[in-house]
């Protein structure tokens, strides 16, 4: 069964750093999105995606956040300077098509340590 | 007031019982709801759709009743692998799910 991977699993680092998070969607689907999950709290958004440019997003994803699709499987989010707030699990999901019913579905997640 | 609410237990129940899950939204303009699963610092994946007409799956039973803005989620003959933490969510625009907190439910031996 086709699923959406995300590497890396974990990723630790230092306050201030860049990192970048990877996802690879399911591959014909054609939205993508970001969620996070801080350790104990809900699931919220950060971001959908659809032909190569954003359509939503939330509060939360503010200019320290961007998204990419550099080629034709990659989805990424880079967070430009990590603050110790930004210490969550992070899920890309991708869904076929955007009808009211259609299902998202999430990869393993990245869990993000920023020290 | 929250987006979407839910209770968020601990729930322990006997293998084998009949628990009920309870879930208010705040946006009268959402469209679509789902039952979602998270097991522990795992994805969440889609249990089940919630339709306006209620629908049951296996020994899964969903209801909306939008004129009081709920949801519920039945688990009849619960199994230990039903353990797990249950998330109510709406589609709020036009893309984005809008998560609860999670209802955590452990079933006993």
């Amino acid at each position: 069964e086709p699923e959406v991977t995300q590497t890396p699993s974990h990723q630790v680092t230092q306050m201030g750093q860049e990192v970048i998070l990877r996802c690879v969607p399911i591959s014909n689907h054609l939205y993508f999105y970001w969620y996070r999950q801080i350790l104990g709290q809900k699931v919220e958004f950060l971001v959908s995606f659809y032909n190569n440019e954003i359509s939503e997003k939330s509060e939360i994803f503010d200019d320290q956040f961007s998204v990419e699709r550099p080629d034709g499987s990659n989805f990424t989010l880079k967070i430009r300077s990590t603050k110790l707030e930004d210490s969550a699990m992070y899920f890309c999901a991708s869904s076929l098509r955007l009808d009211t019913y259609n299902e998202q579905f999430f990869g393993p997640g990245t869990r993000l340590t920023v020290l | 007031r929250k987006e979407v609410e839910q209770d968020p237990g601990p729930f322990n129940v006997p293998e084998g019982a009949t628990v009920a899950f309870n879930c208010t939204y705040s946006n009268s303009a959402s469209q679509s709801f789902f039952w979602y699963r998270q097991d522990c610092r795992k994805e969440p994946k889609l249990l089940m759709s919630v339709y306006s007409s209620g629908n049951e799956d296996g020994r899964f039973t969903a209801q909306l009743n939008r004129a009081s803005q709920y949801i519920s989620l039945l688990i009849r003959d619960s199994k230990l692998s039903d353990s797990a933490t249950y998330l109510c969510v709406s589609r709020g625009g036009a893309q984005k799910l809008v998560f609860g907190q999670g209802t955590r439910l452990t079933i006993n031996p």
